[in-house]
């Protein structure tokens, strides 16, 4: 059972739509990041979210923090072939970060 | 710089035989880590090293071991590879290992176990 769970698992969009991908669990962290992988490379940081109800922005993506620090949601305006990869939650428990399985997303020019 | 590099990128094995995955960071970090990344599994922490010298268990790490050699260099042994093995693996570091600290990850490792 998936500690952190990430839906939807995949997605597939044209260049220019907006789409939301929830990471939900359980369990409350102190904190949660975002990664971006591109294939037959690492997960690369996007951002950490601290505080519960925080939203921070990246250029066109938003991230958002949940009130009880239970779930977090990204959210992608006018989406781009460039933001096509796959997009993982990590809840930070100590030194240690809980993954979820990751959403694969596509955007077609 | 070249932050955290992984040997090799790829490998096959057989059933039983041995193997060490290498990783080093030159960002001067204190931690370093060992993921497997399977397909609908996200990524796993199999041990990590929160300083040199010290090594703990992960979610996952039966059928491994682990050498902090140096501040740079931790490196993933697996005695006896079974097809369970067959998984990519990423080497990670960061400067402290604090709560939220930045993790940088290697390139990955695509390991297959015939």
């Amino acid at each position: 059972t998936q500690l952190l769970e990430q839906s939807p698992q995949f997605l597939s969009i044209q260049e220019g739509e907006n789409l939301t991908v929830y990471c939900n669990s359980s369990s409350v962290f102190s904190s949660l990041q975002w990664y971006r992988q591109e294939p037959g490379e690492g997960p690369v940081l996007l951002v950490t979210v601290v505080t519960g109800g925080e939203v921070k922005k990246l250029k066109r993506l938003t991230f958002q923090f949940g009130d009880a620090r239970k779930d977090s949601s990204l959210h992608i305006t006018a989406a781009q072939p460039g933001d096509t990869g796959l997009y993982l939650c990590a809840g930070v428990r100590g030194n240690k970060l809980v993954f979820g399985a990751g959403t694969i997303l596509r955007v077609k020019s | 710089n070249a932050g955290v590099t992984q040997t090799p990128k790829f490998q096959v094995l057989k059933t039983g035989q041995s193997m060490t995955l290498q990783c080093a960071q030159d960002m001067n970090h204190n931690s370093m880590y060992w993921y497997r990344q399977d397909p609908g599994m996200g990524l796993r922490l199999i041990y990590y090293s929160a300083s040199e010298g010290t090594t703990d268990k992960g979610e996952v790490p039966n059928g491994y071991n682990v050498s902090r050699l140096n501040k740079r260099e931790f490196s993933l042994r697996l005695e006896s590879a079974a097809p369970s093995q067959t998984s990519v693996y990423f080497c990670a570091s960061s400067v402290t290992g604090g709560s939220g600290d930045t993790q940088y990850f290697g390139p990955g490792t695509r390991l297959t176990v015939l």
